[in-house]
């Protein structure tokens, strides 16, 4: 496609339900990021594949939380028995270079917006 | 570890006037910096970056930023503010070689008065 996709865009869930966000990147992009952003702060960020490998999963807040990218390309992030406090925006983006070597251009999806009530 | 520190949460200019949305940043190694803008409910875009070449950056928009390495600053700056570039603006820092994962501020809003 011609830019990130993520689904679904908005997502209430009930205390202790199990929630599954998806992200399809741009084509051919290498990288591809998790960030969650909570309401009038910065993305914070969860974790990190190059191609199919999770190469960074050190800011997943729990073990309650869990991403896979199996064929290198689409992305899933999977939150198990929601929080409140997990409510916020969780958003992907994903870049055609490797961040170890270079630094390039983070794409980003309009973001998957998480209520936890 | 490398930080970046907004340090205005709030940034409220006249339209026409110049804008400044202020970033330091700390680093342990030669950063890559970045300033994105984010509309309400759209992506974050990016505005312009640094990767060491011209310590003076240009981006889209009118916006440039200039690299200051002892200060330690990648301050953003627009000579002339629009009504649309009300926003959401964040500094983001990542070290190649290093902490690579981009780490990005709190964030600034900027208003625009007509």
């Amino acid at each position: 496609g011609a830019g990130v996709s993520q689904s679904p865009r908005y997502k209430v869930a009930k205390r202790g339900q199990d929630v599954a966000l998806r992200c399809d990147p741009i084509s051919g992009h290498v990288s591809l990021f998790w960030y969650q952003q909570a309401l009038g702060q910065g993305p914070e960020f969860l974790t990190y594949f190059q191609n199919e490998a999770q190469l960074d999963k050190s800011g997943l807040p729990s073990d309650r939380f869990f991403a896979e990218r199996p064929e290198g390309s689409v992305s899933t992030l999977k939150i198990q028995r929601t929080q409140q406090e997990d409510s916020a925006v969780y958003l992907c983006a994903s870049s055609l270079v490797q961040p170890t070597l270079n630094t390039g251009e983070l794409f980003f999806g309009e973001g998957s917006r998480l209520t936890v009530l | 570890a490398q930080s970046v520190t907004q340090l205005d949460s709030h940034v409220s200019v006249s339209e026409g006037t110049p804008v400044l949305l202020r970033c330091n940043y700390s680093s342990s190694y030669s950063p890559s910096l970045f300033w994105y803008v984010q509309h309400p409910n759209k992506g974050l875009q990016l505005l312009l970056k640094y990767t060491s070449a011209a310590t003076l950056v240009k981006g889209i928009n009118g916006f440039e930023a200039e690299f200051k390495k002892s200060e330690t600053s990648f301050h953003l700056t627009k000579p002339s503010a629009h009504m649309s570039d009300a926003a959401e603006y964040f500094c983001v820092v990542s070290e190649p070689g290093g902490s690579y994962i981009p780490t990005f501020g709190r964030g600034t809003s900027l208003i625009v008065h007509p």
